[in-house]
């Protein structure tokens, strides 16, 4: 079972932030959280990890709340092709594999 | 460029017949996986492989086979005992290292359809 929960849609204005949120309350200690994304039809695209600090790169930001129970994926200005199902997800420690949920399906309008 | 290959992009089984999809990676990866999307869902771990001549069930095992006799291919083969094999079969490399965390790199996938 994923160990995430994410809301299953959100809609964004085409240059605003866009800010999701994910829950992962029964996430362990040594267990990082990973954003992918994917468009329509093609395979998920890596976007950013992080474990207790907040992580920035090219693409987004990761808020990662204190005690860990949840994150904030930030796309600081959305574009129309940031349209996509994003999903956050947990990476086991044990053997890195990766446990996916449904996702929350972006949708940028103009 | 490094990357990782799917083909074909689209395949068509017969009722019966046991179809083998093909992924290959030249980016010295050590792990790699097959998974499985059916419409509005997630992704479902089929088998993966973390080295040469050793691979693991996922979730969703039952009625597929893999292989791992090199370090760039893993084929997944989708057996007549898998009653309901249309989806869209993804595959994904990554390294493993204790020091460091790496993303998954995902080829563009198969869509497999029973005719």
């Amino acid at each position: 079972d994923a160990k995430t929960t994410q809301p299953p849609s959100m809609d964004c204005a085409e240059g605003r932030a866009a800010n999701l949120p994910c829950n992962h309350s029964t996430i362990s200690g040594n267990e990082y959280v990973y954003w992918y994304r994917q468009i329509h039809s093609q395979g998920p695209q890596y976007i950013i990890h992080g474990l207790k600090n907040n992580e920035t790169n090219e693409m987004a930001s990761l808020i990662i709340t204190e005690d860990r129970k949840s994150s904030t994926l930030i796309l600081p200005h959305a574009t129309l092709r940031d349209t996509a199902v994003y999903y956050c997800i947990v990476r086991l420690d044990s053997n890195y594999q990766l446990i996916w949920g449904a996702g929350t399906k972006l949708i940028i309008k103009p | 460029d490094g990357g990782i290959t799917q083909s074909p992009k689209y395949l068509f089984r017969k009722e019966g017949q046991n179809v083998t999809l093909s992924c290959e990676q030249n980016l010295n990866h050590d792990a790699m996986y097959w998974y499985r999307q059916d419409p509005g869902q997630g992704l479902r771990l089929i088998y993966y492989s973390q080295i040469v001549n050793d691979f693991q069930k996922g979730d969703i095992a039952e009625g597929y086979s893999v292989s791992r006799e090199k370090k760039e291919s893993f084929p997944l083969t989708v057996t007549s005992a898998q009653k309901n094999p249309t989806a869209f079969y993804l595959c994904a490399s990554t390294l493993l290292s204790p020091t460091g965390h790496y993303g998954y790199t995902f080829g563009s996938g198969t869509r497999l359809t029973v005719v």
